[in-house]
């Protein structure tokens, strides 16, 4: 399997404050995916980081809020803005399409983002 | 009806028990299914797919049963190390935007 880092790896702001979360990949994917996780929950699709155009929210994630860049194949920012301590959460970034296998999904090793 | 459903546990058992979870997912069109493995504070990793004529790798067993619309995944001879949260995964429609159950926490305990 690919490399997929992530940075910061976490961090704890002020709310109000926006903040942006790398993610790259080693190797060009097809797709890219942020995700949210919060304590004993499952993962939440936020959206598809789609290359040269603007990525697809999923029902409650709006760009004002999650705005994502994906300047090419193996990189990708999501930025999370005016936080809020309900922002608290773990933010992981994934990808699809490595090494030709088309439906298997491998994951950053996520954000921990505290909103004090 | 939530998508993609699993007990979330924990499911508590000794080593070298056998424990088997289930997950059952609302649309008939799902097409691909993955159980993940997901540590404390560590990403989920990729576990094994679960193809229609079911698969096996070591000590796990993954079942698909579209009739009834669930997956399993059973674990023999577990291990201390086997202990840890186990996604259910559920693509639909070829679109490859996967859906996540909430996850089954397993621990084994010496």
């Amino acid at each position: 399997s690919a490399v997929i880092s992530q940075k910061p790896s976490r961090d704890i702001c002020q709310r109000g404050t926006s903040l942006t979360i790398q993610c790259q990949v080693d190797s060009q994917v097809t797709m890219m995916f942020w995700y949210r996780q919060q304590p004993g929950q499952s993962l939440t699709l936020i959206a598809t980081a789609n290359q040269g155009s603007e990525a697809t929210y999923e029902s409650g994630f709006v760009i004002d809020k999650f705005p994502i860049s994906r300047p090419n194949l193996t990189f990708s920012t999501l930025t999370v803005s005016n936080m809020s301590p309900e922002d608290s959460s773990i933010y992981l970034c994934s990808a699809l399409g490595l090494a030709g296998n088309t439906d298997t999904q491998y994951f950053g090793p996520g954000t921990r983002l505290t909103v004090l | 009806r939530k998508e993609v459903e699993q007990d979330p546990g924990p499911f508590n058992v000794p080593e070298g028990a056998t424990v088997a979870f289930n997950c059952t997912y609302s649309n008939s069109a799902s097409q691909s299914f993955f159980w993940y493995r997901q540590d404390c504070r560590k990403e989920p990793k990729l576990l094994m797919s679960v193809y229609s004529s079911g698969n096996e790798d070591g000590r796990f067993t993954a079942q698909l049963n579209r009739a009834s619309q669930y997956i399993s995944l059973l674990i023999r001879d577990s291990k201390l190390s086997d202990s840890a949260t186990y996604l259910c995964v559920v693509e639909s429609g070829g679109s490859y935007i996967p859906t996540f159950g909430r996850g089954t926490s397993l621990i084994v305990h010496p």
